[in-house]
């Protein structure tokens, strides 16, 4: 079973370039999310979608975009890069059925340098 | 807000010590909450999820406790082991749809 991947696994940008961050899963998830973890510091929810479609903020949305056009995919685009968004970056799915007991998964992270 | 604090930031412990790892958070409204291990350069794994009416959960030499009321959990970790080492994250949610994430306890068990 494949669950999230992500890709890519490692990038160095320069400032003010662009590039998005493949999210896909094979578990027919509802919900995906995007976090970043900085050094020592636990995760920052970015962008959340609860179905295709339908995309929200998390907590530290500015300089990304996502977008949800099929229940699978949830890329994460950024537009600017910024030494602000040196960071690695978690892409994670769940399933809607709150008895299920809520499991989420995480991909392996995509380990992104802003020079 | 929502913060989540977790307490120690590090530990190392010797082999077949049982330890507990501490979890605070400030807003006592929440749907459940979960216990993560994270390995170096890995996502995170789900260890264990307590709904916000239950006080406890077991998985083998691990049990987690919660108490709404206070703000806590703890992570209790029976006989420890060198595969153990790893960070432990708690994350709490006030709804069905996002996590908020304790900064992590990073457990280092030697031999």
């Amino acid at each position: 079973n494949a669950g999230v991947t992500q890709t890519p696994k490692f990038r160095i940008l320069k400032i003010g370039q662009s590039m998005t961050l493949q999210c896909t899963q094979d578990m027919n998830h509802n919900y995906m999310y995007w976090y970043r973890q900085d050094p020592g510091m636990g995760l920052k929810l970015i962008y959340y979608s609860v179905g295709a479609g339908i995309t929200d903020k998390g907590e530290v949305p500015n300089g990304y975009n996502v977008s949800r056009s099929t229940t699978e995919d949830f890329p994460l685009r950024l537009e600017l890069a910024a030494p602000s968004q040196t960071s690695v970056y978690f892409c994670a799915s769940r399933t809607r059925r709150v008895l299920s007991g809520n499991t989420i998964y995480f991909g392996e992270g995509s380990w992104l340098t802003v020079v | 807000k929502q913060e989540v604090t977790q307490i120690p930031a590090a530990l190392s412990v010797p082999e077949g010590e049982n330890l507990v790892l501490n979890c605070s958070f400030t807003d006592s409204a929440i749907y459940n909450l979960q216990w993560f291990r994270q390995d170096p350069g890995k996502g995170l794994t789900s260890l264990l999820l307590i709904q916000s009416s239950q006080r406890e959960q077991t998985s083998g030499r691990l049990n987690a406790s919660l108490d709404k009321s206070s703000g806590r959990s703890t992570l209790y970790i029976a006989a420890s082991q060198p595969g153990d080492s790893a960070t432990y994250l708690c994350a709490v949610s006030r709804n069905t749809d996002k996590l908020i994430f304790g900064t992590g306890t990073r457990l280092q068990v030697f031999p």
